[in-house]
């Protein structure tokens, strides 16, 4: 049962390159989200999906390009990234929207 | 964006202690009050929750109070365990809210010491 996964663990990029995240998940549930956790902030939310094909902005999209065609999967894209993106990345799904968020075990961004 | 403070921002306890951690909401549309547990490298995952429209709940050593008057709530963990180190964040949502309205704190790091 491998639930949500993200990869990669860990990713360093320069300034300016893209970088697409990746997030899976095996429950079929409808919601999906990413958040960023930095010190002193805590989770942000930076997109959410209710499903395939339906994504909606959080507190921190600038910067950030989500899509949902499938929905196990839920790639989040940093189109050119920037050293302020540094942070670890949180995948998370809930089989609703009223349902306990289940979260995966972080990407490690780190924007040289 | 209505915030939920979180305090305070790190713990150190004994264990066998009783570790409490601090959160309050602006917001009195807030309907639901979860806190995750987060152990290192890895994602948080629920621990407890509560709605307004109780004062307590506990589930084993964790107990979540809500005052709603104060627009408050907190943990408290019952004989603290050094397993029980980890950092705790609150959260809240708003009424008919999805769970793409909850917001956290900002985290509690709380470490248990032998």
């Amino acid at each position: 049962d491998a639930g949500i996964t993200q990869s990669p663990r860990y990713k360093i990029t320069e300034t300016g390159r893209q970088v697409t995240l990746m997030c899976h998940q095996t429950w079929s549930h409808s919601y999906m989200f990413w958040y960023r956790q930095d010190l002193g902030h805590g989770l942000r939310l930076i997109y959410y999906s209710a499903a395939a094909d339906i994504t909606d902005k959080g507190e921190v999209p600038d910067g950030y390009v989500v899509s949902r065609s499938k929905t196990e999967n839920f790639p989040l894209t940093l189109e050119s990234a920037t050293r302020s993106q540094t942070s670890v990345y949180f995948c998370a799904s809930s089989e609703t929207g009223d349902s306990p968020l289940h979260f995966g075990n972080g990407t490690r961004l780190t924007v040289t | 964006q209505q915030q939920v403070k979180q305090s305070p921002q790190s713990l150190i306890v004994q264990k066998g202690g009783i570790p409490i951690i601090n959160c309050a909401y602006e917001n009195t549309a807030f309907d639901y009050f979860p806190w995750y547990q987060q152990f290192p490298g890895k994602g948080p995952a629920l621990l407890i929750a509560i709605r307004p429209d109780v004062s307590e709940k506990k589930e084993g050593r964790f107990t979540i109070s809500f005052n709603k008057s104060a627009k408050q709530f907190s943990l408290h963990i019952m004989d603290s365990q050094p397993g029980d180190s980890a950092t705790y964040f609150c959260a809240a949502r708003g009424y008919g809210g999805s769970q793409g309205n909850l917001i956290f704190g900002k985290g509690t790091k709380l470490s248990v010491k032998p």
